[in-house]
């Protein structure tokens, strides 16, 4: 069964540090870009940050909020990516989400569309 | 980064067909035929039901229907049925000054 299980949410105070974890299982983790996608309460979807296989340099690129807080790494022997977060805001509240990249084959990765969700994990910053 | 611009709510009878637009620009949905649609009910994650303006993946039912025009995508379902109630959201790749994928605001969609 392909899946995505991510954990590490907790509830933390402004300017505190967490890391996610999301571990993959059912398909060959290694050749996969993962993304994350988080969910304020109530409000919409917003991509926090991706990063590509490690045949492609592991390359990481982030959305403006998360840009120079947050850092995502991939462990592929324990088919796992994390998300470190630093420095975080009241406003980095909701719920995380890990995700793969979609390959189409000749076509390559399609970076928007996400194939494989995890259930998503809470953090919650909160002085 | 500014999201794609989507209704807020759309609504209809079981068996009719509802329309969801998503409005972007000529540096996202414009520029390429990466257009995704995913559909979320509460306290779920996210599924993907469109990916690249029009193609299905595997599972995802033939009631569900997009297409695009210049800047701007839609998703249709058709034949609506009860568990299509949800929220939709549209996201395109984009010309990247940052990141380069966007969201749209999300439809609610309601099955009267």
């Amino acid at each position: 069964e392909v899946k995505l299980v991510e954990s590490g949410g907790a509830s933390v105070k402004p300017g505190g540090s967490l890391r996610l974890s999301c571990i993959a299982s059912g398909f060959n983790f290694s050749v996969v870009w993962m993304t994350w996608v988080r969910q304020s309460p109530g409000k919409g979807l917003e991509w926090v940050g991706r990063i590509k296989s490690r045949s492609d340099g592991a390359a990481t690129d982030y959305s403006p909020p998360a840009k120079g807080r947050f850092f995502i790494s991939r462990d592929d022997s324990n088919t796992t990516v994390h998300l470190n977060m630093l420095n975080l805001r009241i406003e980095d509240t909701g719920t995380y989400f890990c995700a793969r990249v979609h390959f189409g084959g000749w076509s390559g990765y399609n970076e928007v569309a996400l194939d494989v969700w995890g259930e998503g994990t809470t953090v919650t910053v909160s002085s | 980064q500014s999201a794609l611009t989507q209704p807020a709510s759309v609504s209809g009878s079981p068996g009719q067909s509802i329309t969801v637009s998503c409005i972007g620009t000529s540096s996202d949905i414009g520029a390429f035929n990466l257009v995704s649609w995913y559909q979320q009910h509460p306290g779920k994650a996210p599924k993907l039901i469109i990916y690249s303006v029009s193609r299905r993946p595997s599972g995802v039912s033939g009631r569900f229907s997009a297409s695009k025009s210049d800047n701007k995508a839609s998703l249709t379902i058709s034949g609506l049925q009860p568990e299509d109630d949800a929220d939709y959201y549209c996201a395109s790749y984009r010309i990247a000054t940052t990141f380069p994928g966007v969201f749209g605001t999300g439809t609610k969609v309601s099955v009267l």
